[in-house]
């Protein structure tokens, strides 16, 4: 069965230090790969995803995460994060089973400090 | 597009009173999707649809959660009878086909059984 891990269940930075969240999947087969980020008190916003090509996925308000296939990971990254980036990352995967179904992980609070 | 309406947006109740959540995906989208999340136990898929039939509803809680889809452009999930662990924020989500899997999430309903 697919399952997803974020290895981070808190993160506290400062503004400006850079982010990386971590996110292991098990699934040996074709994946499609999602960030979906949860602002304090609204619904989940996808940040970026990867199904196919460069490994190396860019998504909104500065976030980019890296496909590594061997190490079955997707980490997210932002180089220099602001306070308004505090919210809750969850990480997601879905296999080529075709169903629509996303496996989420257990999502990431990353709290900024101003 | 509205994308995903969900209501209503906050709901409290007393246990052992039936509870219904509705929620109308953004139009043209065939997959349907209701989640539960809760500090404890994350995000949960509780059952999706494909083409407003149930394909998988292995996340249902137990038999006083059930779900329906009587058209595309409507969804309930209904909880009866309600219990205080029931209490949680019920997000449903809907997406097109499965070439993307990528998921809209409506605003989300917060429950409060007391």
């Amino acid at each position: 069965a697919q399952s997803v891990s974020q290895h981070n269940h808190h993160v506290i930075l400062s503004e400006a230090a850079s982010l990386e969240l971590g996110c292991n999947y098990s699934y040996g087969g074709t994946v499609n790969l999602f960030w979906y980020v949860q602002y304090p008190g609204q619904h989940l916003q996808l940040l970026l995803k990867y199904f196919s090509g460069d490994p190396l996925v860019k998504g909104i308000k500065g976030f980019e995460a890296e496909f590594i296939k061997s190490k079955f990971s997707f980490n997210l990254r932002k180089p220099s994060v602001q306070w308004s980036d505090t919210a809750e990352y969850f990480c997601a995967v879905n296999g080529s089973s075709n169903t629509g179904k996303l496996i989420f992980g257990q999502g990431t609070t990353l709290q900024v400090k101003p | 597009d509205a994308g995903v309406i969900q209501s209503p947006r906050h709901e409290v109740t007393e246990m052992g009173q039936e509870v219904t959540l509705r929620c109308k995906p953004i139009s043209g989208h065939d997959y349907l999707f209701w989640y539960r999340q809760t500090m404890m136990r994350g995000l949960e898929l509780l059952i999706y649809f494909n083409n407003n039939v149930p394909i998988d509803d292995s996340g249902m809680p137990e038999d006083r959660f059930s779900a329906k889809m009587p058209n595309a452009s409507f969804s309930t999930l209904k909880i009866q009878p309600s219990e205080p662990r029931d209490s949680a924020v019920y997000f449903c989500a809907s997406s097109f086909g499965t070439a993307t899997y990528e998921q809209y999430f409506g605003p989300g309903t917060r429950l409060t059984v007391t």
